[in-house]
């Protein structure tokens, strides 16, 4: 199975902060990659795929980008309805596994 | 949209089934999953079949105990679980597949429905 790592487990930024999150995959799975955003008590929603292609609808301050193993989820200016918990998901193989979420705060 | 139903208590050692009806997408041609959540937790990905459920893979924290099913004709995905354990309560998700497959991630999410497992 692919285990999927992400860094930091959480972190604590102002508005308007570049908030990167790292995600590392145990093998490479060229850029089968996703990520995620959940809010408390809401489903997670899909924000990226392909490591680096940001769904319709989504900011363009969110941007992915990664090959291989190593990922990266940048928010290049923080807003306050950024908060949650972020997650990434490889799509290389089956069983799919997702990171185990950073949650980000505003100060 | 998809639609989860069936949740609730049950006792350990029981069985649940999970429904899901999903709407305003081409059902029969899509591949549909579920997806876990246990309180305070991560997300685990448990199941997937194919749109005319020919491929099916499970994790193996529920392979031999859940089983995945769909009727397209009712446009509704299924979870039956059996031999539930505690460490079974989540929130359980259905989720839908991209339209270009399974690495492109999972689009559509539903609210999720709430199993516990206790005595």
């Amino acid at each position: 199975d692919v285990q999927m790592t992400q860094s930091p487990s959480s972190v604590s930024a102002s508005v308007g902060d570049r908030v990167t999150i790292s995600c590392r995959a145990s093998q490479p799975i060229n850029n089968w990659l996703a990520w995620y955003q959940q809010k408390p008590g809401k489903a997670p929603k899909f924000l990226i795929n392909g490591a680096s292609n940001v769904q319709g609808g989504v900011p363009s301050r969110f941007s992915g980008t990664g090959y291989g193993t190593d990922f990266t989820l940048t928010i290049s200016s923080l807003q306050a309805e950024d908060f949650g918990t972020y997650y990434c998901q490889q799509g290389y193989s089956f069983p799919l596994t997702f990171g185990g979420g950073t949650k980000v705060e505003i100060k | 949209q998809v639609l989860e139903s069936g949740g609730g208590l049950v006792q350990p050692g029981g069985s649940q089934t999970l429904s899901c009806v999903g709407s305003g997408f081409n059902f029969g041609g899509i591949s549909m999953n579920w997806v876990r959540q246990a309180p305070g937790k991560g997300l685990e990905w448990l199941a997937v079949i194919s749109r005319y459920s020919n491929s099916i893979h499970y994790a193996d924290s529920v392979r031999g105990r859940f089983t995945i099913f769909r009727d397209n004709s009712r446009n509704t995905v299924y979870l039956q679980m059996s031999s539930l354990r505690t460490e079974d309560t989540a929130i359980y998700y259905c989720v839908k597949e991209e339209p270009n497959g399974y690495r492109y991630g999972l689009d559509v999410w539903g609210q999720g429905i709430t199993v516990i497992v206790s005595s």
